[in-house]
């Protein structure tokens, strides 16, 4: 298995403009998270989803914030408009089931707003 | 609480030596823990986990262990080599819910 893929790699943009964030995660996978790693606030779990269905975006920043999981095997977060202070890198993890068990972690999205 | 750091604890050992990477957890309810190292530009990848019920779990140079009357984990490698300098996270899971919560990290150093 490829494991969690997540596009783009890098993505460079400037303030007011949107921006997207792609990930698959493994097959199989019935839970998906989304989370942002800054050195200040380290990994912060933005939202996550169940079969689908976002079940918490308690971390999802403001509304500038949206994610979606169409369907089992891609899920979207879209940040509009874009501000400098989300610059991070953004994980997309998925695991096989929801309770107690490991997350598995996509090599990341650096985004820069400059 | 939420995961916070601008300085990341640091630990240095020499190969070949044990190291132990300690991690205070805040929530008595937490059932499931697990540690997970992260290398430069790459994602977390597990590496343990415990579950509440457990006070020691053995894996592969590595072993968790869990108090939960201090709630503290720690994760100790033995004979540790250079590709295990990395940071090391703690997370819980804030029991019910598939609610992963990050420690900060220690850095891990390795050297020669």
């Amino acid at each position: 298995d490829a494991g969690v893929i997540q596009s783009p790699r890098h993505e460079v943009t400037e303030m007011g403009q949107e921006v997207t964030l792609r990930c698959k995660p493994i097959s199989g996978h019935n839970s998906l998270f989304w989370y942002r790693q800054t050195m200040m606030r380290g990994l912060e779990l933005l939202i996550y989803f169940n079969n689908n269905v976002p079940i918490d975006d308690s971390g999802m920043p403001e509304d500038r914030f949206s994610a979606k999981m169409p369907n089992a095997s891609f899920s979207t977060l879209k940040i509009q408009p874009s501000e400098p202070r989300d610059s991070a890198v953004y994980f997309c993890a998925s695991s096989l089931r929801a309770l107690n068990t490991e997350a598995f972690f996509g090599q990341g999205t650096r985004l820069t707003v400059v | 609480g939420e995961s916070v750091g601008l300085h990341l604890p640091t630990l240095s050992v020499q190969e070949g030596d044990n190291s132990i990477i300690n991690c205070a957890y805040s929530n008595s309810a937490s059932d499931y823990f697990i540690w997970y190292k992260q290398e430069s530009g790459k994602g977390p990848q597990f590496i343990i986990d415990i579950r509440s019920n457990m006070d020691k779990r053995q894996g592969q140079r590595v072993t968790v262990l869990l108090n939960k009357t201090v709630k503290h984990l720690s994760l100790q490698i033995a004979a540790t080599q250079p590709g295990d300098s990395a940071v090391y996270f703690c997370a819980e899971n804030r029991g019910g819910a598939q609610k992963l919560v990050f420690g900060q990290g220690t850095r891990l150093t390795i050297n020669p």
